[in-house]
């Protein structure tokens, strides 16, 4: 059982479109975290989220925590090439920083 | 990311060899997470070291697998007798610890392949 879901598995996008991919529980979770991994590389961390019904805005990227912090959203505004990756999700259980990740969204920006 | 370092990028080891990962946190971390991603699959913990202590080795497989966190040196993930159900990539993070655990930053991670 997966403890994080997220949607979709795969998203194939014309350059310019919006996109939202999901990360959803049924766990309450500390804190959230999103990171975008590109091929033979490491996650890079996009953003935190630990309250509630935050907001996090980075640049074109629009984050959202659930307000029972069990889910979070990631809006992405007029998409780019350079946007194309897997965007992974992660929750943080506790206070040891153990992190949870979904499977990720493959998504991929065609110019 | 670039500031925490692994290596080697890629090991390949036959049956029964032993496997040994390095990892060097960036400046001024303390803290260091390992990850295993199998394909298809997303990251799954390992284990939670801080300078020569296991804090959490939850995630650890009981058999063949090790890890450290010396004094001096590199964090190591050590594999003995590798099976071909361990070839994947293995990450490292480091955090700052205290109140900013989750804020974890990853290395570019090591593949390894067991033949």
């Amino acid at each position: 059982t997966q403890l994080l879901e997220q949607s979709p598995q795969f998203l194939s996008i014309q350059e310019g479109e919006n996109l939202t991919v999901y990360c959803n529980s049924s766990s309450v979770f500390s804190s959230l975290q999103w990171y975008r991994q590109e091929p033979g590389e490491g996650p890079v961390l996009l953003v935190t989220v630990v309250t509630g019904g935050e907001v996090k805005k980075l640049k074109r990227l629009t984050f959202q925590f659930g307000d029972a912090r069990k889910d979070s959203s990631l809006h992405i505004t007029a998409a780019q090439p350079g946007d194309t990756g897997l965007y992974l999700c992660a929750g943080e259980r506790g206070s040891q920083g153990n992190l949870i990740f979904g499977k990720g969204t493959k998504l991929s920006v065609k110019p | 990311n670039a500031g925490v370092m692994q290596n080697p990028r890629h090991l390949v080891r036959r049956r029964g060899q032993e496997a040994r990962l390095r990892c060097s946190p960036m400046k001024g971390h303390s803290h260091v997470y390992w990850y295993r991603q199998l394909p298809e699959e997303g990251l799954k913990f390992m284990v939670y070291l801080q300078k020569e202590n296991i804090i959490d080795e939850s995630g650890m497989p009981k058999e063949r697998f090790s890890a450290e966190f010396p004094k001096e040196g590199p964090s190591i993930l050590r594999i003995q007798q590798v099976v071909r159900g361990d070839s994947a990539a293995y990450f490292c993070a480091s955090s700052p610890g205290l109140l900013a655990k989750n804020i974890q930053y990853f290395g570019a991670g090591t593949r390894l392949s067991v033949l």
